[in-house]
């Protein structure tokens, strides 16, 4: 079975950019949460899709959001850029609620 | 607010020797505590998980340890070897309202040969 797959793998923005990122999780699997990794913060839950439903939401500002469709690929959305926002966002997949969560690789995104 | 707290951040062990990492988190509504090994340039890989009804669970050379009284978790490596550098993150996760899981900070493990 493939696992969880995200692109790009890489990005470059520049700040005030926005940009896309996708995931497409494993085969069966309906939920699908995203995090920020930086070295500071480690991993920070953005939150999480089930059935094309936002089911949980991390403390992160609207600039970040998301959308899942009903193939359960998933997209996460961030606005406006900033410094800050550089980092490896991971997408990780389940079957379902109390479930084993299983990570992609991630997508690096450095903002200059 | 960290939810689960992990110790230590770095660790250095000998090839053949035990490597622990401890974790403690506050929230009882946590019922499930994975561990996971992430070596760099990927995601975080699933090692082992364990439910607060058990104290233990073992697969291969790595063991969870659960104490649920004192709220705390740990991870043992036995015969740690050079391919167990890495970092480990600890998490917990409570599933009533969907999957949110919290992470530990990290642990980086060396094993020396």
């Amino acid at each position: 079975k493939a696992g969880v797959t995200q692109t790009p793998r890489y990005l470059i923005k520049t700040r005030g950019q926005q940009v896309t990122l996708s995931c497409s999780p494993i085969s069966g699997h309906r939920s699908v949460s995203w995090y920020q990794q930086t070295p500071g913060q480690g991993l920070q839950f953005l939150f999480e899709y089930f059935s094309e439903t936002q089911r949980n939401k991390g403390n992160f500002p609207g600039r970040f959001s998301g959308r899942q469709f009903s193939n359960s690929r998933s997209e996460m959305n961030v606005s406006t850029l900033e410094l800050g926002d550089s980092a490896l966002y991971l997408c990780a997949s389940s079957l379902g609620t109390g479930e084993t969560q299983y990570f992609g690789p991630g997508t690096r995104l450095l903002v200059l | 607010q960290q939810q689960v707290k992990q110790s230590p951040q770095s660790l250095i062990v000998q090839k053949g020797g035990i490597s622990i990492i401890n974790c403690a988190y506050e929230n009882t509504a946590f019922d499930y505590f994975p561990w996971y090994q992430q070596f760099p340039g990927k995601g975080p890989a699933l090692l082992i998980a364990i439910r607060p009804d058990v104290s233990e669970k073992k697969e291969g050379r790595f063991t969870i340890s659960f104490n649920k009284s004192a709220k705390q978790f740990s991870l043992h490596i036995m015969d740690s070897q050079p391919g167990d550098s890495a970092t480990y993150f600890c998490a917990a996760s409570t599933s009533p309202a969907g999957n949110q899981f919290y992470f530990g900070t990290g642990t980086s493990l060396t094993v020396i040969p």
